[in-house]
């Protein structure tokens, strides 16, 4: 039972390059989030979805895109990376009213 | 927006004394999450309180929600290096509607040191 597995774990982008971050769970969770962490500044929301096909903006969405076509994937779009954008991200599920389960994170750099 | 703050933010203690980190939210939260995450790590749940006033314990670690549910503590008896790491609380707004999915807010963190 692998829980929530996010790749790639390590990305350096230059600036104005674009990726995608994918973020797969086993767990038939409902809700999966997106969050980026920040020294100091803890767990911010960046988008986050209830359900297959919906997804709603966090407290800090621009620059970033997403989309859940299936309901164990989210996906997490950067369209024009800038150095303000290099954290590390966050993927994260639960059931409506339960904890949260984590990925272990992808590290992105943007030069 | 909601707010949800956290005090210490750093605390350094020697093994085998107490620790204890405190939340509070601008608003009244339905619920209240513990999350701990260790050096290089990912945030791992530890807790969940609901009712007002709650109180759980896990082992050496000690919950509570206070009774106006805008604040939150956890307490560590006799801390050991395996404590090490960032304590996060995680709040989620009291409200009717359930629009927001289950979307929490995080505290800052408080980071625990532990001298062996």
């Amino acid at each position: 039972n692998a829980g929530v597995t996010q790749t790639p774990k390590f990305r350096v982008l230059k600036t104005g390059q674009s990726m995608t971050l994918l973020c797969a769970q086993d767990m038939n969770h409902e809700y999966m989030y997106w969050y980026r962490q920040d020294p100091g500044m803890g767990l911010r929301l960046i988008h986050y979805s209830v359900g297959e096909g919906t997804t709603a903006k966090g407290e800090v969405p621009d620059g970033y895109n997403v989309s859940r076509l299936k309901k164990q994937n989210f996906l997490l779009g950067l369209e024009s990376a800038a150095p303000s954008q290099t954290s590390v991200y966050f993927c994260a599920s639960s059931y409506r009213r339960a904890g949260y389960t984590f990925g272990s994170g992808t590290r992105l750099t943007v030069v | 927006g909601q707010q949800v703050m956290q005090i210490p933010q750093y605390q350094h203690v020697q093994e085998g004394e107490d620790f204890t980190t405190y939340c509070n939210s601008s608003t009244t939260l339905s619920n209240i999450q513990w999350y701990k995450q260790r050096p290089g790590g990912h945030p791992v749940f530890l807790i969940q309180l609901v009712k007002s006033g709650e109180v759980k314990k896990q082992k050496r670690l000690t919950f509570q929600f206070g009774e106006a549910k805008k604040n939150s503590s956890l307490h560590i008896t006799a801390t050991q290096t395996t404590d090490v790491g960032t304590y996060f609380c995680a709040g989620k707004k009291d409200s009717f509607w359930e629009t927001s999915g289950s979307r929490l807010t995080f505290g800052e963190g408080t980071q625990l040191t532990v001298n062996p």
